[in-house]
């Protein structure tokens, strides 16, 4: 199956600090990716679809000024958690469409921790 | 809102069957996938049903009613390397999916 490459897979930061995650399509290119967040126990609740060279789409609720998503080539969308707070600690998870079926492919994860 | 419920926990013995139900109301339907996720990874995909009925898959097996808004999912042969937690989700709309909160279960020798 198609890969989708996510980095870092950890992080541990202070509070205020700013977090950027990518995501990668490995073997095939995204024109949209999707930006998950989940919380233990919890569903994966997606918080924005990244659109490659044109602004990324937002889910109610999300703060689109606090998770800035950015997906500027074929094969690369980033998410950058400004000003980072203990309450945005949680897993987040990329996924990618590689195919006509809507099958997605995740990238590994990264698990934020706030301190 | 996207609506998708699961059972939350289930045990079974190693070699049995086990079926994991899922209900979902949606804006849109355009599939409905399992997703198998094992503890702080990413979820790996089982399973993909657009029409009624039933697919078949090694000892996977996921059944699909788009009127009753239902699907299941069946593991045969139970292996221990099978507890996980089995989430369902329903692609409503340009390729979104909604997650139910997924269904944990536990193998035990």
């Amino acid at each position: 199956g198609a890969v989708v490459s996510q980095h870092p897979s950890r992080v541990i930061c202070k509070s205020g600090t700013s977090v950027k995650i990518e995501c990668r399509s490995l073997d095939f290119q995204a024109t949209t990716m999707f930006w998950y967040r989940q919380f233990p126990k919890q569903s994966l609740m997606l918080m924005a679809t990244s659109n490659e060279g044109s602004k990324a789409t937002y889910e109610q609720g999300v703060e689109k000024d606090k998770f800035l998503i950015n997906h500027a080539s074929l094969t690369l969308s980033t998410l950058t958690v400004t000003s980072a707070h203990p309450e945005d600690s949680s897993f987040y998870i990329c996924s990618a469409n590689a195919g006509a079926d809507e099958k997605l492919f995740f990238g590994s994860g990264t698990q934020l921790s706030v301190l | 809102g996207q609506n998708i419920d699961q059972p939350t926990e289930m045990t079974a013995t190693e070699g049995a069957i086990v079926q994991i139900n899922c209900t979902y109301q949606t804006s849109g339907f355009n599939g409905l996938f399992w997703y198998q996720q094992h503890a702080g990874e990413a979820p790996t995909f089982l399973s993909y049903n657009v029409l009624d009925g039933l697919e078949e898959k090694g000892r996977f097996s996921s059944f699909l009613s788009r009127s009753k808004g239902y699907s299941y999912l069946l593991l045969k042969e139970l292996q221990m390397k099978d507890s996980a937690s089995y989430l369902c989700a329903v692609s409503y709309g340009n390729n979104r999916l909604a997650f139910g909160k997924g269904n944990q279960v536990v193998v035990i020798p």
